[in-house]
């Protein structure tokens, strides 16, 4: 079953401007993971963020994780056409085998 | 890292057929997980596949629709049995855990059923 729910559903945004995509879940992590996907194609993991971390950096990334609120933000910088792709939020489930609760994905399209 | 290969990439099929669509992963692994994603939607885990023991099905999916083999650490089949057209998404396996903290994907196969 699902972890959480992200919004917005779908944004689309001029390039050069930032996208905010936001991702809530429901139950106690052990990390948050952002992926990728473009057309349908396989997940790309763009970063992991511990359940002890508030926030991190990855080139134009900056992802922040609030435990106490159960949420977390995906920030693109300076956007480019090519951002344009669904991002998913993931948990792991923190119980067993590793495996990862996807959100409802937003689907971001930047216009050039 | 890890690099996952899946075949085939894409299929088309008629109702009432299976198809087994194979993961291999360049290294020795424990756990392999297959998800299923449809049209529009977002990932949903069906099954973990851990070698040499049953795979372990999550609420939803039975082993009689998805059998699943897991012959080795890096490799494993999912047979998607006795289709219909709502079987029609895109099929990933992943691998994650252990050494990694990261989950990564394979590419998918992506499915139609007609």
């Amino acid at each position: 079953s699902q972890q959480g729910e992200e919004d917005p559903q779908a944004l689309s945004i001029q390039e050069g401007e930032n996208a905010t995509m936001n991702c809530s879940y429901k139950t106690s992590i052990n990390n948050l993971q952002w992926y990728r996907q473009n057309s349908g194609r396989g997940l790309v993991h763009l970063i992991l963020i511990r359940s002890n971390e508030r926030e991190k950096h990855s080139g134009r990334l900056r992802v922040t994780l609030d435990t106490s609120k159960k949420s977390s933000s995906l920030l693109i910088t300076a956007s480019r056409a090519a951002d344009t792709a669904s991002y998913f939020c993931a948990t792991d489930a923190g119980v067993r085998n590793n495996d990862m609760r996807f959100g409802a994905g937003t689907r971001l399209t930047v216009k050039p | 890292s890890a690099v996952i290969s899946q075949k085939p990439s894409r299929d088309i099929c008629q109702r009432g057929t299976s198809l087994t669509i194979q993961c291999q992963v360049d290294s020795q692994v424990t756990m392999m997980f297959w998800y299923r994603q449809q049209p529009g939607q977002s990932l949903t885990l069906i099954a973990t596949a851990n070698q040499g023991s049953e795979a372990t099905y999550e609420s939803g999916f039975v082993i009689d629709k998805f059998p699943i083999s897991r012959p080795n650490l890096t490799f494993s089949t999912l047979t998607v049995s006795n289709m219909s057209p709502e079987d029609s998404s895109i099929y990933l396996c992943s691998v994650g855990g252990g050494k990694w903290e990261t989950q990564y994907f394979g590419p998918g196969t992506r499915l139609l059923v007609l």
